[in-house]
C-alpha cells in the first residue's frame, strides 16, 4: 500500500541544525519532493530528489535512499522564520497512472 | 507574474448552496490541480487537468466539478455544499503535463459550510 511517515512535531533552537525524516512505502517510486508551509499560507517547493544521495541548496539539503525508502530534509543555521510545516511528497508511477502522495507534514518550531 | 491566484480568500456557505472557487495562473502551465487540506488528513487531490479541455478526477472528487476552457483558468464548483466540505482549498499549477514537476500553489480559499 501507499504510506508516508513523518514525525508530527519537532522543536529546535535558533542557529542549530535539524533533520526531518520521511519514510515511504510505495510502488513505482519516481521522485520525492519537500515543501515548506508556513501557518495560514500555501506550500512552497524546497527540493526534489529522484536519485540516491544528497542535494544541497543553501541552508537546506535533502537526502534520498531509494533502497531504504527514506529521505531527510536537513536545515542548517536555523532561523526563526524556519518555523513551519515541512511536507514530504512521493511521486508514484504505475503504468499510465501517475500520482503524488503527500505526507501529513512535520511542524517545526524554532525557539530563540 | 502574479503566479497562481485564487478568489475568494474566505467564504462561508450554508448547507445546500453552490459556489465556484476561482483559480488562475499566468505562467502558461499545462498542469493544474485542486487540493483540499484538512487537519490530520494532509493534502488530498480533488481534480486535475493536463491542459485546456482535459480534466480528470483525483482522490476525493465527489461533490465537486471542474472545467478547463483556457490554459489560464481552472475553476472548482461545489454543487451543493455540505459541512464535510469545510476545508482549505489550494489550486496548484506546474509546467509540463503531469505532476512530475515542482508545483506552484495559490494562496488558498478558506471555506466554511454551516
Amino acid at each position: 500500500g501507499q504510506n508516508i511517515d513523518q514525525p508530527t512535531e519537532m522543536t529546535a533552537t535558533e542557529g542549530a541544525i535539524v533533520q526531518i525524516n520521511c519514510t515511504y512505502q510505495t510502488s513505482g517510486f519516481n521522485g520525492l519532493f519537500w515543501y515548506q508551509q508556513h501557518a495560514g499560507e500555501a506550500p512552497t517547493f524546497l527540493s526534489y530528489n529522484v536519485l540516491d544521495g544528497l542535494e544541497e541548496k543553501g541552508r537546506f539539503s535533502s537526502f534520498l535512499s531509494r533502497s531504504k525508502g527514506y529521505s531527510y530534509l536537513l536545515l542548517k543555521e536555523l532561523q526563526m522564520k524556519d518555523s513551519a510545516s515541512y511536507l514530504c511528497a512521493v511521486r508514484e508511477e504505475a503504468g499510465n497512472n501517475r500520482k503524488l502522495i503527500w505526507g501529513l507534514g512535520t511542524s517545526l518550531a524554532v525557539n530563540p | 507574474n502574479a503566479g497562481v491566484t485564487q478568489t475568494p480568500k474566505f467564504q462561508v456557505l450554508k448547507t445546500g448552496q453552490s459556489m465556484t472557487l476561482q483559480c488562475a495562473q499566468d505562467m502558461n502551465h499545462e498542469y493544474m490541480s485542486w487540493y483540499r487540506q484538512d487537519p490530520g488528513m494532509g493534502l488530498r487531490l480533488i481534480h486535475y487537468s493536463v491542459g485546456a479541455g482535459i480534466t480528470d478526477q483525483g482522490e476525493v472528487p465527489n461533490g465537486y466539478n471542474v472545467s478547463r476552457s483556457t490554459t489560464e483558468d481552472f475553476p472548482l464548483r461545489l454543487l451543493s455544499a455540505a459541512p464535510s466540505q469545510t476545508s482549505v482549498y489550494f489550486c496548484a499549477s506546474s509546467a509540463g503535463t503531469s505532476v512530475h514537476n515542482e508545483q506552484f500553489f495559490g494562496p488558498g480559499t478558506r471555506l466554511t459550510v454551516l
